[in-house]
């Protein structure tokens, strides 16, 4: 299985601040990376797909970038309702789809 | 309005058994392939199986091989998930998720998902 390493696991941040999360899998899975963010108690939501692509309706201050191994999320300048788990997905083989762990983006 | 709407978790024995169901709405459901997704209690996403748009070709975690069985019904826009042999550790919050497609293939990416279903496995 493709192994979905994210860091940082929890990161504390400010609003306005601008937030990086990375994403590395075990092995190339050239695009096939998404991102979603997470609140308790509601559905997942797509927030970037094929590495880099802003799902409709996703506000300009999310972006992603990289390809093969290394991922990145950008935040731009946080806002109140940014504070969430964000999580990256390969699916570059639907046999076995992968999760990163989640990184927990609390307020400071 | 465009949606997925899961059902049937509860509390349950281990080695006990449960079905979920998952029922689409405004979009054609025989189009898609789906998944299951689970979150543990305190834990993270866990994608736990796949299928088809015919329901022909199927895929799962090796976590829950040979026990859960997935299947849809595009005549009723529904899938489902039987669970056999539940364990502790099975214990999640069940979620079905659509699978989409870029325009030239080359990404695919859970567009939409449910709300999930609650299932506790506990004596």
């Amino acid at each position: 299985d493709i192994e979905m390493t994210q860091s940082p696991s929890s990161l504390s941040a400010s609003v306005g601040d601008r937030v990086t999360i990375t994403c590395r899998a075990s092995q190339s899975i050239r695009g096939y990376l998404n991102w979603y963010q997470h609140k308790p108690g509601k559905a997942p939501k797509l927030l970037i797909f094929a590495a880099s692509s802003l799902q409709s309706g996703v506000p300009s201050r999310f972006s992603g970038s990289g390809s093969g191994t290394d991922f990145t999320l950008t935040i731009s300048s946080l806002q109140p309702e940014d504070f969430a788990t964000y999580y990256c997905q390969q699916t570059y083989t639907t046999v076995s789809i992968t999760f990163g762990q989640g990184t927990r983006l609390e307020i400071k | 309005e465009v949606q997925l709407v899961e059902s049937g978790g509860g509390l349950v024995q281990p080695g006990g058994s449960l079905r979920l169901s998952c029922a689409a709405s405004g979009f054609t459901f025989s189009s898609f392939e789906v998944n299951w997704v689970r979150q543990a209690p305190g834990k993270g996403l866990e994608w736990v199986s796949f299928i088809s748009t015919s329901g022909s070709t199927m895929y799962y975690a090796d976590s829950v091989k040979g026990r859960f069985t997935i299947s849809r019904d595009n005549a009723k826009s529904s899938l489902y998930l039987q669970m056999n042999s539940l364990r502790a550790e099975d214990t999640a919050v069940y979620y079905c998720a659509r699978l989409s497609y870029c325009d030239s293939g080359f990404c695919r990416y859970f567009d939409l998902w449910g709300r999930g279903t609650l299932v506790s496995v506990s004596s």
